[in-house]
């Protein structure tokens, strides 16, 4: 079965600052999809970045990137220049073969003025 | 981007009683919606795969006869929490790719408060 795993509940960044935040997995698949999503004090989930497994080029979105690493099943998400309203839950999840996500279990994020 | 809009926003209500949660995709038709629940602190836990015109497909240890889901059209699905009691307050959040194909984005509604007292 697959799993989503994210080691850090919790991380402090200071604003303008550069944080990154961990999550692994484990799957059989081949082909598959990665996403980070940030779940704001409003509990509304917003999609931060996406990732093809097929392509080796690490996505981007503006001051937000990954470094996907396929081998080792590592999906980080790199937020550049922190603002304090990137303050919030952000959760990787996974999916592949269906439209089924599997949720990593969270991390919150605290944006330091 | 595509809108999910969930009704109601939050629900108290007594033990014993049913209660009903809409999940609407307002300018998109999805033949697919997602039930999820959250507890506080917690990550999402996927409840339930909502198919318009079939029945829903449910994750092992989720009560089907408890957690009724009904796909009526291509806009609109809904959960209804049968004799709900306190253990099934929780946050529910639905969802709903808009495009077809494995990985494209999915949209999530603000999700769903309730509390059974």
């Amino acid at each position: 079965a697959q799993t989503v795993t994210q080691s850090q509940p919790e991380m402090s960044v200071q604003e303008a600052e550069t944080v990154t935040l961990s999550c692994t997995y484990d799957t059989s698949e081949s082909d598959y999809y990665l996403f980070w999503y940030k779940q704001p004090p409003s509990r509304q989930m917003i999609l931060v970045i996406r990732q093809e497994a097929y392509k080796q080029q690490n996505a981007t979105e503006n001051r937000f990137s990954v470094n996907f690493q396929k081998a080792a099943k590592s999906f980080s998400l790199k937020i550049s220049d922190s603002q304090l309203g990137d303050a919030a839950m952000y959760f990787c999840a996974y999916t592949s073969g269906t439209y089924k996500y599997i949720f990593g279990t969270g991390t919150r994020l605290k944006v330091l003025a | 981007g595509a809108v999910v809009s969930q009704h109601p926003s939050w629900v108290i209500c007594k033990s014993g009683t049913s209660v009903k949660i809409e999940c609407r995709s307002l300018d998109f038709q999805a033949t697919t919606m997602f039930w999820y629940r959250q507890f506080p602190k917690q990550s999402l836990m996927l409840m339930a795969t909502s198919n318009e015109g079939s029945k829903a497909t449910y994750e092992q240890g989720v009560e089907k006869d408890k957690f009724l889901i009904n796909h009526a059209s291509l806009t609109l699905s809904t959960l209804t929490v049968t004799s709900a009691h306190p253990e099934d307050s929780s946050f529910y959040i639905c969802s709903a790719p808009r495009l077809a194909g494995i990985g494209n984005e999915q949209f999530f509604g603000p999700g769903t408060r309730l509390t059974v007292l």
